[in-house]
């Protein structure tokens, strides 16, 4: 089965600060992984994706990941955060495919990071 | 074009009442889920579907059932609510081609006293 890790369960840092939130999973196959932020009270959004080529990916809000496949890991990063940038992030994870050959794209999410980020 | 609704976005039941969850999308998407979310627990899959008249379980299944009827509705139902199934629910949607991602609605919060 799969699973998802993420390090750091709250993460508290001033405006302009670096940050690299872990993520790591544990799947032998070819995986489609994924970020996903969630703001104070409201619904999952998708901030980036990998699915396959350049293991370097840009997202959304100045975010991006990069996937290292020998270390089953997709930390997401950006150079400087700002106080908007408070919100919970989930790492998620699903299989590309199935024995089958298909796919049923269930996602396994991490146990999410808060962020704070004070001004 | 709305996304993934769900309704209601709050309810307060009481231990053994029975409830349904709605979720509709408009895009015109192949699969479905209905996860839970509970503080430190990060997204739990209850069930989901792949497609119309399909339904199939997922990690935390128990105390749930749910029905696809029509293509743009995912139903999860209660039939017997009990105290530990309070939590935030949400529903996601997405399409069957394999670069897509999940688009999820804005979640119903849950409390089962």
């Amino acid at each position: 089965a799969q699973s998802v890790s993420q390090h750091n369960h709250h993460v508290i840092l001033s405006e302009a600060a670096s940050l690299e939130l872990g993520c790591n999973y544990s799947y032998g196959g070819t995986v489609n992984l994924f970020w996903y932020v969630q703001y104070p009270g409201q619904h999952l959004q998708l901030l980036l994706k990998y699915f396959s080529g350049d293991p370097l990916v840009k997202g959304i809000k100045g975010f991006e990941a990069e996937f290292i496949k020998s270390k089953f890991s997709f930390n997401l990063r950006k150079p400087s955060v700002q106080w908007s940038d408070t919100a919970e992030y989930f790492c998620a994870v699903n299989s590309a495919y199935l024995n089958s050959g298909g796919s049923n794209y269930k996602l396994t999410f991490g146990k999410g990071t808060l962020l704070t980020v004070n001004p | 074009n709305a996304g993934v609704t769900q309704t209601p976005k709050f309810r307060v039941l009481k231990t053994g009442q029975s409830m349904t969850l709605l979720c509709a999308q408009d895009m015109n998407h192949e699969y479905m889920y209905w996860y839970r979310q509970d503080p430190g627990m990060g997204l739990r899959l209850i069930h989901y579907s792949v497609g119309e008249g399909t339904t199939a379980k997922g990690e935390v299944p128990d105390g749930y059932n749910v029905s696809r009827l029509k293509k743009q509705n995912f139903l999860l139902g209660l039939e017997s609510a009990a105290p530990s199934q309070t939590s935030v629910y949400f529903c996601a949607s997405r399409t069957g081609a394999p670069n897509g991602f999940q688009y999820f609605g804005a979640g119903t919060r849950l409390s089962v006293l």
